[in-house]
């Protein structure tokens, strides 16, 4: 009953690396999101994705990128690793929306330590 | 802009008995969505419920009712008949007309059930 996958749960980079955070959703949704998250900081939104080859910043975008090439696909790419990313990240997916009761359904959260 | 805070960064509480985590928000969206999500310890995020602004009456779901105040702009999550597997982080969120796609998130609060 797995419906948004996250490719890996733990990663130990070293800085400077080229890293990428797959994310896989089974449910159709149009909207996904990576967040990031760190210990008092709660979610924080780094970009998200209403549609294929769309994609819009969030709150902390600097130093990430992303890619939407397919409906059901959204990764994450750090160009550059850097010790100052390493935290807990979390890809999730939702239907379109405002105040609806759409909620957002998480994946399992990939755990990335830069050294 | 859209803030939701959470000023309970750990709280108690006694198995079997009740207790209820804060959450204040602010938003000028006419209407919006709030949602409060669990995350155990193994990281994944999983949905407890949700109550939209117009909704006359306050959400349940089994355990978990969500107090809503409108004019104080709080939705307080209140867990009953509190069990050990209730110890995780409880983040609430919130989602609005006018921020479309996105959703907000507060810092979370800490609850530990003690036997």
């Amino acid at each position: 009953d797995v419906k948004v996958t996250q490719s890996s749960r733990y990663l130990v980079k070293r800085t400077g690396e080229k890293v990428f955070l797959e994310c896989v959703q089974d449910m159709d949704h149009e909207n996904m999101f990576w967040y990031r998250q760190d210990p008092g900081l709660g979610l924080r939104l780094i970009y998200f994705s209403y549609d294929v080859k769309m994609k819009e910043k969030g709150d902390i975008p600097e130093g990430y990128s992303v890619s939407r090439e397919k409906k059901e696909r959204f990764s994450l790419i750090l160009e550059s690793a850097s010790t100052n990313q390493t935290s807990m990240y979390l890809c999730a997916s939702s239907l379109p929306g405002g105040a609806g009761a759409n909620v957002l359904t998480f994946g399992a959260g990939s755990r990335l330590t830069v050294l | 802009a859209q803030k939701i805070t959470q000023t309970q960064p750990g709280m108690f509480v006694q198995e079997k008995e009740a207790v209820t985590l804060d959450c204040t928000y602010d938003t000028s969206d006419p209407s919006y969505g709030l949602f409060w999500y669990k995350q155990p310890s193994s990281g994944e995020m999983i949905f407890l419920i949700y109550q939209g602004s117009y909704d006359q009456q306050n959400a349940t779901e089994g355990r978990y009712s969500l107090n809503f105040q409108k004019a104080r702009k709080s939705a307080n999550l209140v867990i009953s008949a509190s069990q050990l597997g209730d110890s995780a982080m409880y983040f609430c969120a919130m989602r609005g007309t006018n921020t479309g796609n996105q959703f907000y998130f507060g810092t979370g609060t800490s609850l530990t059930v003690i036997p």
